[in-house]
């Protein structure tokens, strides 16, 4: 049981380029969810999906793109990357109460 | 949507119980109380969380207001490992659509030995 795993890790973006940040759960939860943290901040909600082909946006979605296609996976896409959007990209799933995050990936656009 | 207040940060001796308080006035009725943390480099994990009635974990306890307009979030003995952004958090409808968490900027808990 991996739980909800994210990759990459780390990545630098240069401006303008795109990336498909990964998500993936092994718990069978409907809920799943992107975050960003950016430094000393909490962490403002992107988007969420409450279940394979149902996403909505959150409180920062300008930038982003996602998708849900199966009850597993929910990636993050990113369009013609701009400096903002330096961050810390967390993912997470949840069965409607507690919910479980993964490591992060902390992206540079430079 | 309602908000919660917390201190921005918080001190504590090792081995001593901690007390994080956090205000929630603008509470609904099926908002539920949840707290998270975040240790250093790490995403956000589970504390645990209460609607009305205090509750216990292996983790913590979580003491709620009659009013259900504070909280306080007990670690019973504080260790080094406790350090970290405590946040608490209402569960609440985003969008008419699905729960999400909505986090503010917690408070950060030092622990000296």
């Amino acid at each position: 049981n991996a739980g909800v795993t994210q990759t990459p890790k780390f990545r630098i973006l240069k401006i303008g380029q795109s990336m498909t940040l990964q998500c993936t759960q092994d718990m069978n939860h409907n809920y799943m969810y992107w975050y960003r943290q950016d430094p000393g901040m909490g962490l403002k909600l992107i988007y969420y999906s409450v279940g394979a082909g149902i996403t909505d946006k959150g409180e920062v979605p300008n930038g982003y793109n996602v998708s849900r296609s199966t009850t597993e996976d929910f990636p993050l896409r990113l369009e013609l990357a701009a400096p903002s959007q330096t961050s810390v990209y967390f993912c997470a799933s949840s069965y409607g109460r507690e919910a479980f995050f993964g490591q992060g990936t902390r992206l540079t656009v430079v | 949507d309602a908000k919660t207040t917390q201190p921005n940060s918080m001190e504590s001796n090792e081995e001593e119980p901690v007390h994080l308080p956090c205000n929630h006035s603008t509470i609904s009725g099926t908002d539920y109380i949840h707290w998270y943390r975040q240790l250093p480099s790490q995403g956000p994990e589970y504390v645990i969380h209460g609607l009305t009635s205090n509750v216990n974990n292996r983790m913590a306890s979580l003491a709620i207001a009659e009013d259900r307009k504070s909280s306080t979030l007990i670690l019973h003995r504080a260790t080094l490992r406790d350090a970290a952004v405590y946040y608490c958090i209402l569960n609440q409808l985003y969008s008419n659509s699905g729960y999400a968490l909505n986090f503010g900027k917690g408070t950060s808990l030092l622990v000296t030995p």
